[in-house]
């Protein structure tokens, strides 16, 4: 069974740094893309940036190159997505997804960012 | 690049069928016959139902369909259940990008 299991609720002050993971099991995790959506409170999906784990070749959405960073450990089959300086409108829920030619068949269940001072 | 343009709400009785539009150009939707669609109920992660333009993946009710015209792709509920009540996204390859782009998302409310 495919199953994509992402780390715990994160509750972070501005500033601070922050790396959250994807842990992909039951498929092969270096032959498919994972992504990364951001859905901030009561707003919408958007893509932020996708790897593919069997070269870590990586892609960024224009709207979030150069302020978060994509990597994966396919030794743990884990993706990552990390802050270096979190800000309050990072708040948001982050799902990962296995994405095949642009689909995503599968989902994490998300993992709750909140930054507050 | 841009979200695709979808109606913020649509609404039906049970029984009925209601379609959610989805709206974008030639470099996305047009295109190309790659869109799909997610549900997500609140709290929840969203769920492919449609992809391809029409193809359903397993387990997914009949009662989904996709099709397209133009630059506008559609998803027709028919036979509307209280449990279809979500959010409905639609997603498209796009040529401006190297990344899908997700349309505004809908609210389907079930009367």
């Amino acid at each position: 069974e495919v199953q994509l299991v992402q780390s715990g609720a994160e509750v972070k002050k501005p500033g601070e740094s922050l790396k959250i993971s994807c842990k992909g099991s039951g498929y092969s995790f270096t032959s498919y893309w994972i992504g990364w959506v951001r859905q901030m409170p009561g707003k919408g999906l958007e893509w932020m940036g996708i790897i593919y784990p069997g070269d870590s070749d990586t892609r960024y959405s224009p709207s979030f190159q150069g302020q978060v960073t994509i990597s994966a450990d396919k030794s743990i089959s884990t993706a990552y997505l990390q802050w270096s300086s979190l800000k309050a409108s990072d708040t948001a829920m982050y799902y990962c997804a296995r994405v095949l030619d642009g689909v995503s068949g599968y989902w994490g269940q998300g993992t709750l960012v909140t930054v507050s001072s | 690049q841009s979200a695709l343009t979808q109606p913020a709400s649509v609404s039906g009785s049970p029984g009925q069928s209601i379609t959610i539009s989805c709206t974008g150009t030639s470099s996305d939707v047009g295109g190309y016959n790659y869109v799909s669609w997610y549900q997500q109920h609140p709290g929840k992660a969203p769920k492919l139902m449609i992809y391809d333009v029409s193809n359903r993946p397993s387990g997914v009710s009949n009662r989904f369909s996709g099709s397209k015209s133009g630059n506008t792709a559609s998803l027709t509920i028919s036979g509307l259940q209280a449990e279809d009540e979500a959010d409905y996204y639609c997603s498209s390859y796009t040529s401006s990008s190297t990344l899908n782009v997700f349309g505004t998302g809908t609210k389907v409310t079930v009367l």
